[in-house]
């Protein structure tokens, strides 16, 4: 079951502020943050490993909460090349290894 | 440069028939992946692999196979390609280490018709 983000979109201007949260109905033991531009590979941005942990990649942090099952992304000051769509995701673990499962994603558009 | 390396790039196939679509990696990962991606879906696990000689299904394997060929290639096969499977195919690998996200390919744009 993929985990839910919200919003599904976003439209700033450089130097506002955006959050994209994520929540899931299975109990996350990591959450991953990935974005992807607009025809290319998806790229890794932070991985957050314990309930509670905040990451920070440049001015973009992460915060999980184990217990709630949620992730919230935090965009400060945003900047043109933060646009994108932005991919919230949980690893699946059983028997034969682990795989992460990704949400619908937020698409980010930040304008001058 | 290390990565991942996905051939071919661009696919057009008609109906019913085959291909294979090749991935390796040159990073000594362990685990490898198949995701397709399309519009307002995310990417959806088609199949994985955690470790050599291992193969494992994901949310969406119906219509695909896989060949983890060696620690460095994993192959996705449509043995009799649908148009429900155009796509964009993404494969990704990962290493041991925590703290380590996966490192995707640069993806097949692939249209059945």
């Amino acid at each position: 079951q993929q985990p839910v983000q919200s919003p599904q979109a976003v439209i700033l201007r450089e130097g506002e502020d955006a959050v994209i949260n994520c929540s899931s109905s299975k109990a996350l033991y990591s959450v991953h943050w990935y974005r992807q531009k607009h025809g290319e590979a998806p790229v890794f941005l932070m991985i957050l490993l314990k309930g509670g942990e905040q990451k920070g990649h440049e001015k973009i942090s992460a915060s999980f909460n184990e217990k709630k099952q949620q992730s919230s992304l935090y965009l400060t000051a945003s900047q043109l090349s933060y646009s994108g769509t932005y991919f919230c995701t949980y690893q699946e673990v059983n028997q034969a290894g682990t795989a992460l499962i990704f949400g619908k994603g937020t698409t980010l558009s930040v304008s001058s | 440069n290390a990565g991942v390396t996905q051939t071919p790039k661009f696919q057009v196939l008609k109906t019913g028939q085959s291909m294979t679509l090749q991935c390796a990696q040159d990073m000594n990962h362990n685990s490898m992946y198949w995701y397709r991606q399309d519009p307002g879906m995310g990417l959806r696990l088609i199949y994985y692999s955690a470790s050599e000689g291992t193969t494992d299904k994901g949310e969406v394997p119906n219509g695909y196979n896989v060949s983890r060929l060696n620690k460095r290639e994993f192959s996705l096969r449509l043995e009799s390609a649908a148009p429900s499977q155009t796509s964009v195919y993404f494969c990704a690998s990962r290493g041991y280490l925590q703290g380590y996200g996966y490192t995707f390919g640069s993806g097949t744009r692939l249209t059945v018709v």
